[in-house]
């Protein structure tokens, strides 16, 4: 089974919302990934959790918390955003094995997020 | 930070016709990966380069890892349809931070006509 599910599938919130994205793998990966994404652009790497703890933060907006409950889920919660941050949010999960990261990445579906 | 150089940036074939695109870069890698996007999903891995030279199929999909470990290329044979989306190659730079980060390079837009 390599597929990653990431609810909701669409979103839309005002720039004083507080929202969650989730996403779920179930492949036994110990990392996960959030990106976002830009029409017609490559994805653009947020956060990696390794072993349920954040090993990498690539000088995201603190209106992007993120959260890893457990090896198997990873939330985003979003707090005032801007419209800028309209975009498709990509979760994706990767095995790691003595430490060491395999690059192969599997993608969810995305989350649509727009902000009005 | 390492940038990949994908191209081309769009391609508009007949279907039936074969198309290649490629990826290069100024800097070694160590992995190479391709991907395809459709209109609302995520991206799908379609390919994954591990070795200097290397040449991989799946199914009408061919790709190499270019000697220099510089470049990858990626070939669709027998183009049909439902090959139409956004693919893109990703890798591993040779002198990069580990924790499994990619470099991605920009797309090439692939439309079919039937």
């Amino acid at each position: 089974d390599t597929e990653v599910t990431q609810t909701p599938k669409h979103l839309v919130m005002g720039m004083t919302n507080k929202k969650s994205l989730k996403c779920e793998q179930h492949m036994g990966h110990r990392a996960m990934y959030w990106y976002k994404q830009k029409a017609k652009k490559p994805p653009e790497l947020m956060f990696v959790y390794s072993y349920e703890k954040l090993s990498i933060n690539e000088s995201v907006p603190s209106r992007f918390s993120p959260e890893c409950p457990n090896s198997s889920l990873l939330n985003l919660h979003l707090h005032a955003l801007q419209p800028e941050d309209s975009a498709l949010y990509l979760c994706a999960s990767s095995q790691v094995d003595l430490g060491v990261f395999s690059y192969e990445q599997y993608f969810g579906p995305g989350t649509r997020l727009t902000v009005t | 930070g390492q940038q990949l150089n994908q191209s081309p940036q769009s391609m508009f074939i007949q279907e039936g016709e074969d198309v290649s695109m490629n990826c290069t870069s100024s800097s070694i890698f160590n992995t190479w990966l391709w991907y395809k996007q459709d209109p609302g999903e995520g991206p799908v891995l379609l390919i994954a380069l591990y070795k200097a030279g290397e040449l991989t199929s799946n199914g009408r999909l061919t790709a190499q890892f270019g000697i220099t470990r510089k470049d990858s290329f990626l070939n669709i044979s027998a183009s049909i349809p439902s090959d139409v989306g956004i693919y893109f190659c990703a890798g591993q730079h040779a002198g990069g931070t580990s924790y499994g980060k990619l470099t991605f390079g920009q797309g090439t837009i692939l439309t079919v006509h039937p």
